[in-house]
């Protein structure tokens, strides 16, 4: 079980907007640690997607965006495409644990 | 253009050990901590193990503390994990990541490149 909590699953039709969702608590995401996602499309390696809760890296479409609310945070990408099927992961740090920790992963699926 | 190239994998017995190597190129390897990652056959993201930059501190998950060793030689642009003791529920696929922060705080690590990774196998 990982320290934070995604839905193994989410879908949307092309254009639409989708959002996953990653639940942490006081010594992680709720501490003011920042979360960072990934995106993992099918036997890739992970690729970063936004760092530092709402920032992202250079090339990254602007479709992708980060947010982060108390112990919570949120990536949402809107316009869907088909080439966004993908697993996406949350990260971030835990005290009690002292290390880095990822969520469980989110599949996406472009319906 | 930064590239990260693991190599070491393979099967291995229970209780037995393995080193894998990670070689670095695009950046100035000595100024940025580096971080094993692995990925179990069907399986979420695990962090394994950092080693700062310059600051020479090395963290550990839980999971394989005392098992594992992190090390690095910047003058090979090289970054190794020593994997002793291994267990079954050690099999996966290992990917050497690159921390984009900056800081030799592991509470600031996000990883902004990562290798194509290499898979460990551990069964009798």
């Amino acid at each position: 079980q990982s320290v934070l909590t995604q839905p193994p699953s989410v879908s949307g039709a092309p254009g639409q907007r989708v959002t996953i969702s990653c639940t942490g608590s006081s010594p992680n995401i709720g501490a003011g640690y920042d979360v960072h996602w990934y995106q993992q499309l099918p036997e890739t390696a992970p690729k970063l997607l936004i760092y530092g809760n709402n920032n992202r890296p250079s090339g990254v479409p602007d479709r992708f965006s980060g947010s982060k609310s108390g112990t919570s945070a949120s990536l949402a990408i809107t316009g869907l495409q088909a080439e966004d099927e993908a697993d996406y992961y949350c990260q971030s740090y835990d005290s009690t644990l002292s290390g880095v920790v990822f969520g469980g992963g989110t599949k996406l699926t472009v319906l | 253009e930064v590239q990260l190239l693991e190599s070491g994998g393979g099967l291995v017995q229970p209780g037995g050990s393995l080193r894998l190597s990670c070689v670095a190129s695009g950046f100035t390897f000595s100024l940025y901590a580096m971080s094993w990652v692995r990925q179990a056959p069907g399986k979420g993201l695990e962090w394994v193990s950092a080693f700062s930059g310059s600051a020479g501190r090395t963290y550990y998950a839980e999971s394989v503390k005392g098992r594992f060793t992190i090390s690095r030689d910047d003058s090979k642009n090289t970054l190794y994990l020593q994997m002793n003791s291994l267990r079954a529920e050690d099999t996966a696929v290992y990917y050497c990541a690159k921390d984009g922060s900056g800081s030799y705080a592991a509470r600031k690590y996000y990883f902004d490149y990562w290798g194509q990774g290499t898979l460990v196998t551990v069964s009798s």
